[in-house]
């Protein structure tokens, strides 16, 4: 399996502020993800970034918002734009990788910890 | 919409006794994968399930995918202490684009 880090581990950031997270993965993978993960519960998928094209977010979640990088196969980017306290969450990314012929497990960084004053 | 229920959604026992984690769906995944996610941690996958009814054990953890792979469970047997976490299923489907479901989780504390 991949190992994947992220960076920051976690911040506290002002209102109206916006934070840039970091996801380095050890392996090229063609698909990366964004999830969030609100305090108490489960995952909810931001969007998929594939290299070399643009992000494909899900319903509830907008580029301008979230935008994304994906420079190449090892890295991607997250920023969280003009944040307010709702945006207070742990922030996930994953590649797809497992077993052979099975293509759809994934495999999580250790999240950022988000908290907006 | 798809939908990946997982039950209970808390579970607070004592060390040494059973327990058993549901995931159902309306929904047929290509494969199903359980992870446990420990505070301040990312979650860890534990077991990916693919063929319908397979079985697969881990040291005290039994999971099961159903025949028709629309349901799974997880099962842990004389559970410890160590055991205590975030249990989460997540349903994979292959067919119209890479989509992985996760279910609500099941919050599992384990007293000494």
């Amino acid at each position: 399996s991949a190992v994947i880090s992220q960076k920051p581990s976690r911040d506290i950031c002002q209102r109206g502020t916006s934070l840039t997270i970091q996801c380095q993965v050890d392996s090229q993978v063609t698909m990366m993800f964004w999830y969030r993960q609100q305090p108490g519960q489960s995952l909810t998928l931001i969007a998929t970034a594939n290299q070399g094209s643009e992000a494909t977010y899900e319903s509830g979640f907008v580029i301008d918002k979230f935008p994304i990088s994906r420079p190449n196969l090892t890295f991607s980017t997250l920023t969280v734009s003009n944040m307010s306290p709702e945006d207070s969450s742990i922030y996930l990314c994953s590649v797809e990788g497992g077993l052979a012929g099975v293509t759809d497990t994934q495999y999580f960084g250790p999240g950022t910890r988000l908290t907006v004053l | 919409t798809q939908l990946l229920e997982q039950s209970p959604q808390f579970l607070s026992i004592q060390e040494g006794e059973n327990l058993t984690v549901y995931c159902n769906s309306s929904s047929v995944f290509s494969s199903l994968q359980w992870y446990r996610q420990e505070p301040g941690e990312g979650p860890v996958l534990l077991v990916t399930v693919v063929t319908g009814g397979e079985v697969k054990k881990l040291k005290r953890l039994t999971f099961q995918f159903g025949d028709a792979r629309k349901d799974s469970s997880l099962h842990i047997t004389a559970a410890q202490p160590g055991d205590t976490g975030l249990y989460l299923c997540a349903g994979a489907r292959s067919t119209g684009g890479f989509k992985t479901i996760f279910g609500a989780g099941t919050r599992l504390f384990v007293k000494a």
